[in-house]
């Protein structure tokens, strides 16, 4: 069955502005990846956190992780039009499969 | 920078026929997938492949679905007798490692597979 869920299902905000997604999963797991969707397209991985770890930053992005409360959040700062796209969360629970969740629709408006 | 790439872009089918969906992984890679998704839906898991074997299936992944690496650089998906409710995009990806992984998954950009 699917794990990842994220919330929420969809978000509208204005350029400059920082959007938070979040991800709730329900088994335990090795990491926890983050991808992003333009629509009709390929997925494109931004970002790839371990179960060991609670932070990480890359470029506009920061990714926490709560393996406590089986969370994750993803916060793009400084929103811009081009961040409009759809984004996933996939979990690895060490099995040879990742987990998506149903994603979170971004809107950044101009 | 390298990338997976997938063949067809679009594939238009009659319901019953077959289809043969390909994907090249990027050529270091060990770990090979397919994922579909539902216009609107979520990512679904097919199947993983690992050391020219099935390593996981989902439950979806059913006896109409097969998967082959015909040669060194090749990874297709099979669907034996399309069913109108397979109309998807298909996924293809590979990763360099395997479970426990700590290297991303890299995907092609889809196949959309219309069965008419």
């Amino acid at each position: 069955s699917q794990q990842g869920e994220e919330d929420p299902q969809a978000l509208s905000i204005q350029e400059g502005e920082n959007a938070t997604m979040n991800c709730s999963y329900k088994t335990s797991i090795n990491n926890l990846q983050w991808y992003r969707q333009n629509s009709g397209r390929g997925l494109v991985h931004l970002i790839l956190i371990r179960s060991n770890e609670r932070e990480k930053h890359s470029g506009r992005l920061r990714v926490t992780l709560d393996t406590s409360k089986k969370s994750s959040s993803l916060l793009i700062t400084a929103s811009r039009a081009a961040d409009t796209a759809s984004y996933f969360c996939a979990t690895d629970s060490g099995v040879n499969d990742m987990r998506f969740g149903a994603g979170t629709r971004l809107t950044v408006k101009p | 920078e390298p990338e997976v790439t997938q063949t067809p872009s679009h594939q238009v089918t009659q319901m019953g026929q077959e289809v043969i969906l390909r994907c090249v992984p990027i050529s270091n890679h060990l770990y090979f997938y397919w994922y579909r998704q539902i216009l609107g839906q979520k990512v679904e898991f097919l199947v993983s492949f690992y050391n020219n074997e099935i390593s996981e299936k989902s439950e979806i992944f059913d006896d109409q679905f097969s998967v082959e690496r015909p040669d060194g650089s090749n990874f297709t998906l099979k669907i034996r007798s399309t069913k109108l409710e397979d109309s998807a995009m298909y996924f293809c990806a590979s990763s360099e490692l395997g479970p426990p992984r700590d290297t991303e998954a890299f995907f092609g950009q889809g196949t959309r597979l219309t069965v008419v």
